[in-house]
């Protein structure tokens, strides 16, 4: 597609469900990757995914938390019993290895209730 | 590790007035080095990145910045504001593993 594609762009969850978060990436951009953004607060850094090389999930704030993507294409993070603290807009970007500088996606405005 | 400090998590300006936002990185290798910016309930949209060509780097809407590597800063400049830059920038860094590290934003605010 033109851009990144995420959806939804807003959830509203109870607390103690899981959900899952979708991320359609630019054709063709190998890298993917995931940040959040709390209200007032910069960009954290999730998971990054490039390629079929195992994904960098240093970021990933608790074992709560999980991602996957197949191949070059679509990825979804799915947050595991979610907490209050879990509200935030989650952001995923895309790019080409060799071209610095990610493509954002609009982002899902995730709210635990 | 790679890291990022803006100055400011506020900066006010007049309109027609001078923008300076402030970013100092960190970084154990040449860095790449980007701005972003968040206009409201908009997502990021890159502004200008150095990666290791020109020092000076133009980006879109008359910004500018200017790589300095003796003191460690990239600071984002505009010659005269305008009531639309009114957004969220980001100062970010990376280096060989392509993954980004952001700062954590200046909120400017335009004064009419």
């Amino acid at each position: 597609g033109a851009g990144v594609s995420q959806s939804p762009s807003n959830k509203v969850t109870e607390k103690g469900k899981d959900v899952e978060l979708r991320c359609d990436p630019i054709s063709g951009h190998t890298a993917l990757y995931w940040y959040r953004q709390r209200l007032g607060q910069g960009l954290e850094f999730l998971i990054y995914f490039q390629g079929n090389s195992a994904p960098d999930k240093s970021g990933l704030p608790s074992d709560r938390f999980s991602a996957e993507r197949t191949g070059e294409s679509v990825s979804t993070l799915t947050i595991q019993r979610t907490q209050q603290e879990d509200s935030a807009v989650y952001l995923c970007a895309s790019s080409l290895v060799d071209i610095r500088g990610y493509t954002f996606g609009s982002g899902t405005r995730l709210t635990v209730v | 590790a790679q890291s990022v400090t803006q100055l400011g998590s506020h900066v006010s300006v007049s309109e027609g007035a001078l923008v300076l936002l402030r970013c100092n990185y960190s970084s154990s290798v040449p860095p790449y080095l980007f701005w972003y910016v968040q206009y409201p309930n908009q997502g990021l949209q890159l502004l200008l990145k150095y990666t290791s060509a020109a020092t000076l780097v133009k980006g879109i809407n008359g910004f500018e910045a200017e790589f300095k590597k003796s003191e460690t800063s990239f600071h984002l400049t505009k010659p005269s504001a305008h009531m639309s830059d009114a957004a969220e920038y980001f100062c970010a860094v990376s280096d060989k593993d392509d993954k980004i590290i952001f700062g954590k934003g200046t909120r400017l605010h335009i004064l009419p």
